[in-house]
């Protein structure tokens, strides 16, 4: 399985700042996802990150309020801007790879608190 | 539109026992990825167990085993000789061949392996 490494763990933040989380994978892979799990929920999918093109977002996500950037095979960013508490969230990273062998690993995710 | 149920929003069970986590799930198309993810209160979501619809044989992982019934859309997870550290919350997670490895979750179980 891929080594997913993501930063920063955690973090308190001011409303109305943004944050960027990254997203380094120890090998090239296809695909790259973000999700958000809110407090005492299940996981959305919030965009497909594509290398060399811009992200798909899912209904309900917009580009201005999460910007992806995928520069490489390796790694991701996803920016939470002008935050509100109402993003208070967990933020995931997901790698897979395709060719009939779907297996999609996480990391270890952002806890990102709004005040 | 694919969905993911898990009916069960708790449960327990005693350390060295066997539990099984329900899950359902709703799609039109015949080929899919059925998943099954841990999510310990580390919030790293963790593959538990993979199951591909066109495979009849159930999957097994040591001791995690799936009861895949196609006709019925139904995914269970049993754990058998449970342990402490299988304390966390399940989530059983769906792809579409056609869905490009997006995953659709259902809303969680939380197992609880009292000693």
């Amino acid at each position: 399985s891929a080594v997913i490494s993501q930063k920063p763990s955690r973090d308190i933040c001011q409303r109305g700042t943004s944050l960027t989380i990254q997203c380094q994978v120890d090998s090239q892979v296809t695909m790259m996802f973000w999700y958000r799990q809110q407090p005492g929920q299940s996981l959305t999918l919030i965009a497909t990150a594509n290398q060399g093109s811009e992200a798909t977002y899912e209904s309900g996500f917009v580009i201005d309020k999460f910007p992806i950037s995928r520069p490489n095979l390796t790694f991701s960013t996803l920016t939470v801007s002008n935050m509100s508490p109402e993003d208070s969230s967990i933020y995931l990273c997901s790698v897979g790879d395709r060719g009939g062998n779907e297996k999609l690993f996480f990391g270890s995710g952002t806890q990102l608190s709004v005040l | 539109a694919q969905t993911v149920t898990q009916s069960q929003p708790e449960m327990s069970v005693q350390e060295a026992e066997t539990v099984t986590l329900s899950c359902t799930y709703d799609t039109s198309e015949s080929n899919y990825y059925l998943f099954w993810y841990k999510q310990p209160p580390s919030r790293q979501m963790i593959l538990v167990i993979r199951q591909e619809a066109y495979k009849q044989q159930n999957a097994t992982e040591n001791r995690f085993s799936v009861n895949f019934q196609k006709a019925a859309k139904s995914f269970s997870l049993k754990i058998s000789d449970s342990q402490l550290g299988d304390t966390a919350m399940y989530f059983c997670a769906f792809i579409q061949e056609t869905s490009g490895s997006r995953l659709t979750f259902g809303e969680g179980t939380q197992l609880t392996v009292n000693p």
